[in-house]
């Protein structure tokens, strides 16, 4: 089983469409949990930590279940620049050490 | 300032032949990460170093990858013999070790990577 699974998409709504990603891990050592961005042909860049109170950072709301070891990725209001692949990804330890990453949803948002 | 560096960016290479990759992190940092991505996957972990202590190679798929890092600056992964199975993006990141403000700073921050192309 892999460590971590995410919705494989793709997803493509218009803009303004509100959209939901989803993320399960299978180990429960698992301490530190992220959402990351990658463009196509580009490398990952952190899109923002998943807290386990959630957090919010402007369109964006992560939210954190450690009982049903499950992340979700929230975004409102897309917009065009959203297009993109939305990577799940979690570390065992919540200070340095190896990330462990989902394959990937691919989101495209249309005009 | 400058983020991480990889080079080269692209490398074509005939089955069996030995490839190096080099990746300049960022400066200060202590930690450092190789992963790479095949076309379509995920990032699967390689092997990664932190200060003097023994990198954790563990993720290593054969051994005909290795991977060097002098001190807390460059580090080197040679694939040696490559098959066409080891095509695929080879990714480095590093990150700062401690917290800064009370806000942890672990962050991984990659390079463009090498896309890595085995005929």
């Amino acid at each position: 089983r892999k460590e971590v699974e995410q919705d494989p998409g793709p997803f493509n709504v218009p803009e303004g469409a509100t959209v939901a990603f989803n993320c399960t891990y299978s180990n429960s050592a698992s301490q530190s949990f992220f959402w990351y961005r990658q463009d196509c042909r580009k490398e990952p860049k952190l899109l923002m930590s998943v807290y386990s109170s959630g957090n919010e950072d402007g369109r964006f709301t992560a939210q954190l279940n450690r009982a049903s070891q499950y992340i979700s990725l929230l975004i409102r209001d897309s917009k065009l620049s959203d297009s993109a692949t939305y990577l799940c990804v979690v570390k065992r330890g919540s200070t340095l050490g190896r990330l462990y990453f989902g394959r990937g949803t691919q989101l495209t948002v249309w005009p | 300032g400058a983020g991480v560096s990889q080079s080269p960016s692209n490398k074509v290479t005939e089955k069996g032949k030995d490839v190096e990759l080099r990746c300049d992190p960022i400066s200060g940092h202590t930690a450092l990460y190789w992963y790479r991505q095949r076309l379509g996957q995920g990032l699967e972990f390689l092997i990664y170093f932190q200060g003097n202590s023994a990198p954790d190679k563990s993720g290593l798929p054969s051994d005909r990858f290795s991977a060097e890092r002098t001190g807390e600056s460059v580090s080197t992964l040679t694939i040696q013999r490559t098959q066409q199975e080891d095509s695929a993006v080879y990714l480095c990141a590093s990150s700062l070790a401690g917290t800064s403000g009370g806000l942890s700073i672990y962050e991984q921050y990659f390079g463009p990577g090498t896309r890595l192309t085995v005929t």
